[in-house]
């Protein structure tokens, strides 16, 4: 199975900056993925990595360690509509070629003004 | 329409009782999936359809779940005797194929079970 931990609740002050951690075990690792979800909403995709590195995508960045089994999402600036729980996700090959994601239960962020 | 699309809604049923839920994937798109989410809890996998290949049915929790999917499109799970702690929001998402992670998911069916 899969196994997915990041923090539950982080606050931080608008303007600044917060790194969201997450570490996974799994087998047939296949790439990570990060999504923010508001209250009541559907979730949303915001990045996704496959090779070690950095990704960055406006005040967004994640990062990837394959052999750590370990990610990050950067949040730059922080507004408040930034306010919503973040998801990790691993997609796995399962079944043969079957593919599937896996979501950890995610970290709620708090921007305070 | 533009995006996935989810029905009902809402559904209050009785302990007991079957549901249905009804999922249309954006056009095109043809990996399908359905999760579901907990007051307060992460996404839990429940089925993922790839064009016409088997199904993943590795996250039904039980046989009383089910799920199929008609013309490599619109897809309905099924609920039978449904219980208390099936209340949860069902989450339908698609993309346009299985090397993508990128998950277009529509506004779920919040199903309470009384």
């Amino acid at each position: 199975g899969q196994n997915i931990d990041q923090p539950t609740e982080m606050t931080a002050t608008e303007g600044a900056i917060v790194q969201i951690n997450c570490t996974y075990q799994t087998s047939g690792f296949n790439g990570l993925f990060w999504y923010q979800q508001h209250a009541g909403e559907a979730p949303t995709f915001l990045s996704y990595n496959v090779l070690d590195g950095l990704e960055e995508k406006g005040r967004f960045s994640s990062f990837l360690s394959r052999s750590k089994g370990y990610s990050y999402l950067l949040l730059k600036e922080l507004q408040m509509k930034d306010s919503a729980s973040y998801l990790c996700a691993v997609r796995v090959i399962s079944s043969g070629s079957a593919r599937q994601l896996t979501f950890g239960s995610g970290t709620q962020l708090t921007v305070l003004p | 329409g533009a995006g996935v699309s989810q029905s009902p809604s809402n559904k209050v049923t009785e302990k007991g009782k079957d549901v249905e839920l009804r999922c249309d994937p954006i056009s095109g798109h043809t990996a399908l999936y359905w999760y579901r989410q907990s007051l307060g809890q992460g996404l839990e996998f429940l089925i993922y359809f790839q064009g016409n290949s088997a199904p993943d049915k590795s996250g039904l929790p039980s046989d009383r779940f089910s799920a199929e999917r008609t013309g490599g499109s619109v897809s309905t799970l099924t609920i039978q005797r449904t219980q208390q702690e099936d209340s949860a929001v069902y989450l339908c998402a698609s993309s346009l194929g299985s090397w993508t992670g990128e998950l277009f998911f529509g506004e779920g069916s919040r199903l309470t079970v009384l």
